[in-house]
């Protein structure tokens, strides 16, 4: 069945700082991917998605690459600000199901 | 536009009693889904339903779980008779088509 394994968190960074969280999966066929982010306090939201290889997402000057040869679709952020602190999840679903996968999410802390 | 309405926010109750679950979908949004969201764990899909119709529930246990979205639009969860196994937050999403738009979830507690 289809899987997403996720760096395991929490992860802490100070203001400015470079941000990678990863982000691997198993799936069958070509599936799209997917982070969503949860703010404190509110419901899941889409930051960002790519629905094939090599596409790339952005979004609030986030980043993730589609990596069919590497299964892999991590985030990215140059310089992280206080108010990304938030759970972060990595997501998939596959080709014509709107079936969400979802990682078990990093908790992602800014501090200034 | 109003978003993904739930209810109620949050809801303690003791083992073996029931409870329902209020989901209202953004207006012309016709796939609706719940997932279950374990403390440490992403969500997990408990039932899909396409209008009125369900279209996947193979992870609802429906011995104790059940859902209906009476008029393609509003729906509800039950879960009778709850178990401590079910403390978690129960999440709602809506989706014209793709995107899934989420509720802010009403978080369980079972003592």
């Amino acid at each position: 069945g289809n899987s997403v394994t996720q760096m395991e968190g929490p992860v802490t960074l100070s203001e400015e700082a470079f941000l990678t969280i990863n982000c691997t999966y198993t799936a069958t066929g070509y599936p799209s991917l997917f982070w969503y982010v949860q703010y404190p306090g509110e419901g899941l939201q889409l930051l960002l998605k790519a629905t094939k290889a090599d596409d790339k997402g952005s979004n609030k000057g986030f980043e993730a690459t589609y990596r069919k040869e590497t299964t892999s679709f991590h985030l990215e952020k140059g310089s992280v600000q206080v108010s990304d602190s938030a759970v972060y999840f990595c997501a998939l679903s596959e080709f014509g199901n709107e079936k969400l996968t979802f990682g078990t999410g990093t908790r992602l802390t800014i501090i200034p | 536009e109003a978003g993904v309405a739930q209810s109620p926010r949050y809801k303690i109750i003791e083992k073996r009693q029931s409870v329902a679950f209020w989901c209202n979908p953004i207006s012309g949004h016709a796939t609706l889904y719940w997932y279950q969201q374990i403390l440490g764990q992403g969500p997990k899909l408990l039932i899909q339903f396409q209008n009125n119709g369900v279209v996947d529930d193979s992870q609802l246990p429906k011995d104790r779980f059940s859902a209906e979205r009476l008029k393609g639009v509003d729906s509800t969860l039950k879960i009778q008779p709850a178990k401590l196994e079910d403390s978690a937050v129960y999440l709602c999403a809506s989706s014209p088509q793709g995107e899934q738009f989420f509720g802010p979830g009403t978080r369980l507690t079972v003592l």
